[in-house]
Formats: C-alpha cells, structure tokens, sequence
C-alpha cells in the first residue's frame, strides 16, 4: 500500500506571495492532519480534516487555512507568507480521528 | 509552559546499550499518548499509541509504559542500534500537543 504523498517536497517562496501545499492520505483514510516543524518551536499542529469537515485546529493565524476533498486528498494554503513561516510541513492520516496517524515525508518551505 | 515535557533533551549512547526517555505531561483530560520516531529529513513514524487504560506496549525493541495516574510515561529502547540515532517526540491527545523530542545519537 502507498503511503502518505506530499507535493512539493521543496519551494522557496517570497515574503508576501502565497503557498499552497498538496498531501495525498493512505487509500482508505480519511482524517488528514497537518503540522509544521522548525528548529525553534518543534512540531505544531495545525489542522485535521475527516470527511471534508474541519475538525481540530491548532494555534495558527488565519493566514494558514486547509481543505479536504472528497476523494480525501487535503491541500494547505498560506497566505502573505512571512519569513518566520519557513518550516518543514508535514501531513499525516489515519482512518480516523484518534487512531494512529501515518507521516509523510514533508514539504520544505524557505520564505525568502 | 508546553504542556508536554521530555527528558532528557538529547542523549548520547554506545551500541548495544539500553536507555529510557522521558515524558511528563499536565494534559486534562487525557485521551492517549502517542510515541514517535523522526529521522533527520524525514516524517515521524509511529512507535506506539496507548490510551489511559494501557500501561505498557512494546514495538519490537521500543518498550512504552503509561502511568495515568502520575501523568508520565517512558520509551524504553532494548539493545540499541546505530539505525535508533533519532528524535523521539512524546505526544498527548487527538489534538496533538507535542513535546520538544529526545535527539538520541547511537555511537559504536
């Protein structure tokens, strides 16, 4: 079975543009949850989706917003990016809430 | 404070040795602790998840324990192997509090 897929696994981007991130679950699982990861504040949650429904949500500003499909695949959207944005962002899935999640490999974003 | 703490920051041990980390948490209420392994570069992989009711569970070489009651828990890796040099991240809940990780380096 395929795992987690997470597209780009690298983008550089300028303070103010806006990003989008694409993760692709485990066939079969519908819960995505997405965090961010820098050297400074480790790993952060910032949103779970399941069944195209927001279900949690982490301390983040509105810039960072999310989307789950019908088929399951969840992109990331960050807007106005700022430098302190510049994280590995990693997506996870489980076939539900509360059951253990499986990692992609991440996408690195450097806002210059 | 982070709500989820682990100790010790980073740990340096021989090959073959055994070692146990730490993680404290003041979570409320608790709903289950997740255990994970993170290579340098690469996503977290699941070590073991265990809900309050769970006192132990092992993962081949990763031994977790769960005390509800006084809110800790510990990782304890058997035999070790230059392939455990990693993070260890300690996590609380469905909403994922983490804790800063355990950097372990494997020397031979």
């Amino acid at each position: 079975k395929a795992g987690v897929t997470q597209t780009p696994r690298y983008l550089i981007k300028t303070r103010g543009q806006q990003v989008t991130l694409s993760c692709s679950p485990i066939s079969g699982h519908r819960s995505v949850s997405w965090y961010q990861q820098t050297p400074g504040q480790g790993l952060q949650f910032l949103f779970e989706y399941f069944s195209e429904t927001q279900r949690n949500k982490g301390n983040f500003p509105g810039r960072f917003s999310g989307r789950q499909f019908s088929n399951s695949r969840s992109e990331m959207n960050v807007s106005t990016l700022e430098l302190g944005d510049s994280a590995l962002y990693l997506c996870a899935s489980s076939w539900r809430t509360g059951l253990e999640q499986y990692f992609g490999p991440g996408t690195r974003l450097t806002v210059t | 404070k982070n709500q989820v703490e682990q100790s010790p920051q980073s740990l340096i041990i021989l090959e073959g040795k055994n070692c146990t980390l730490q993680c404290n948490y003041t979570v409320s209420p608790f709903s289950n602790l997740r255990w994970y392994k993170q290579d340098t570069g690469r996503g977290p992989v699941s070590l073991t998840i265990m809900t309050f009711s769970e006192n132990t569970k092992s993962n081949g070489r990763y031994t977790a324990t769960l005390d509800a009651d006084t809110k800790q828990s510990s990782l304890h890796i058997t035999a070790s192997q230059l392939s455990d040099s990693a993070s260890y991240i300690c996590v609380v809940n469905n909403d994922m509090r983490f804790g800063a990780g355990t950097r372990l380096t494997v020397k031979p």
